[in-house]
Formats: C-alpha cells, structure tokens, sequence
C-alpha cells in the first residue's frame, strides 16, 4: 500500500496566521492519463465526520472557504489555511486514491 | 437532503459478528460506488472495503479480508457490512462513505460521509 505521512503531527497557529500542512506519498500518485494527483484533504471536529474540503490536490469542494487550499504534485503536498479562524480547529487528514486508498495520520490544529 | 446513516454497532463479543447498515437518501445511490472507512478510539481513518455502484465487484483492506462482506440493496437504497470473527483491533467507529461524481475507479475522494457507527469488541 502508498504511505502517506503527514508533518506535523500538530501545530498550534495564532488567529489570523497561515497554516502549512504536509503530506508525503510513498510513491506518486500523479494519474498521468488525466495529469491529475489523487489527493484529498479532509478536516475533522471531535464528534464529527470528516468533511471533504480539496480533492485532486488543489479543487477546492464546493462551499468551502477559499482560505483552504492545496497544492503540490508527484509525492509531495501542501494544505494551506490562509488565516486561521477559530471555527478551524480539528484535525485534517490528506488522503490519496490512485490506489487502495490510504490516510496520513493527521494533523492536529489549534489556536496559539 | 442528502444524508447518509448508519446503524448496527454496539458491543460484540471477540470472535462474534455483526452487520451494519447504511442508509442512503437524497441522491441516487445505485451511481455511486460505496465505501466502508473506519476510525479506531483516537486514532485516524482506515479503509474497510468498496463496492461497485452495481454491487458486482467488491475490495477488501488486507485486514479484514475473508472476515468482512460488503454488500449493497440498490432497490432499498442501503450498504451492508457483514462482519465475523471480530478481533479487539476491529473496534472503531464505522463511516460510510460516498465517493465523489464522475468517477472512473472504485478508489475515489469520498464527497459525503455518515455519522459512524462505533462498534465495541470486548468480552
């Protein structure tokens, strides 16, 4: 299976700062047929599901915030929250789909 | 609305089996390839297993295969996760999981999630 590791584990960002997430493929997971990379992001709330905020690496899902966004190709990408508010507390999980899907760990975010 | 709903967990014995249910509405189900994802207490997501929108091709996660059975009712809008000889490392919440519109491979973003289900393994 792709292993996905995500750094770091946590971070805790000041409101109104950016916040950086990585995730690292295994391998790439770049479709070439479609030059498309298979990668979601998700966030999720204690209690809750997870909520798809940006799949094939950069779109952003519909009614998410464009301070959400996501970047990257190959084996290496990015989630950035432009400004963290404080409704952005969770935990958020890269995902990839070019294969038997896999999740990285998470990444916890707080506010400093 | 276009919910999905899950039910069947609770506590289960270490050997012993259980069948969730997933009950999809506001959307046609019978597009959609479906999937299992679980979450053990404090930990993060794990694939479970897929099913193809017309049930005929299904996939396993290594951990659970020869064990779980996925299937699906399209005429009742409704998945199913049989499950057998339940391990202590299978106890999680259970989520099912839509994948996104358009696709072309059984693995897929997941564009809508249920609530979970949590099932207990213990004696």
């Amino acid at each position: 299976d792709i292993v996905m590791t995500q750094s770091p584990d946590s971070l805790a960002v000041s409101l109104g700062e950016r916040a950086t997430i990585n995730c690292k493929s295994s391998e790439s997971i770049l479709y070439k047929s479609s030059n498309q990379n298979c990668l979601g992001w998700y966030q999720q709330k204690p209690g809750q599901p997870p909520k798809l905020l940006i799949y094939w690496a950069s779109t952003r899902e519909a009614g998410v915030p464009d301070r959400f966004s996501g970047s990257g190709s190959g084996t290496d990408f990015t989630l950035t929250i432009s400004s963290l508010q404080a409704e952005d507390v969770a935990t958020y999980y890269c995902h990839q789909y070019f294969d038997t899907p896999t999740f990285g760990q998470g990444t916890k975010v707080e506010i400093k | 609305e276009v919910q999905l709903m899950e039910s069947g967990g609770g506590l289960v014995q270490p050997g012993g089996s259980q069948r969730l249910s997933c009950e999809a509405s506001g959307f046609t189900f019978s597009t959609h390839v479906m999937h299992w994802v679980r979450q053990a207490p404090g930990k993060g997501l794990e694939f479970v297993s897929a099913i193809s929108s017309d049930g005929d091709k299904t996939y396993y996660a290594e951990s659970v295969k020869g064990r779980f059975t996925i299937s699906r009712d399209n005429s009742k809008n409704t998945l199913h996760l049989q499950m057998g000889s339940l391990r202590p490392e299978d106890m999680a919440v259970y989520y099912c999981a839509r994948v996104g519109p358009l696709s072309n491979s059984w693995s897929w973003y997941f564009d809508l999630w249920g609530r979970g289900t949590l099932v207990t393994v213990s004696s």
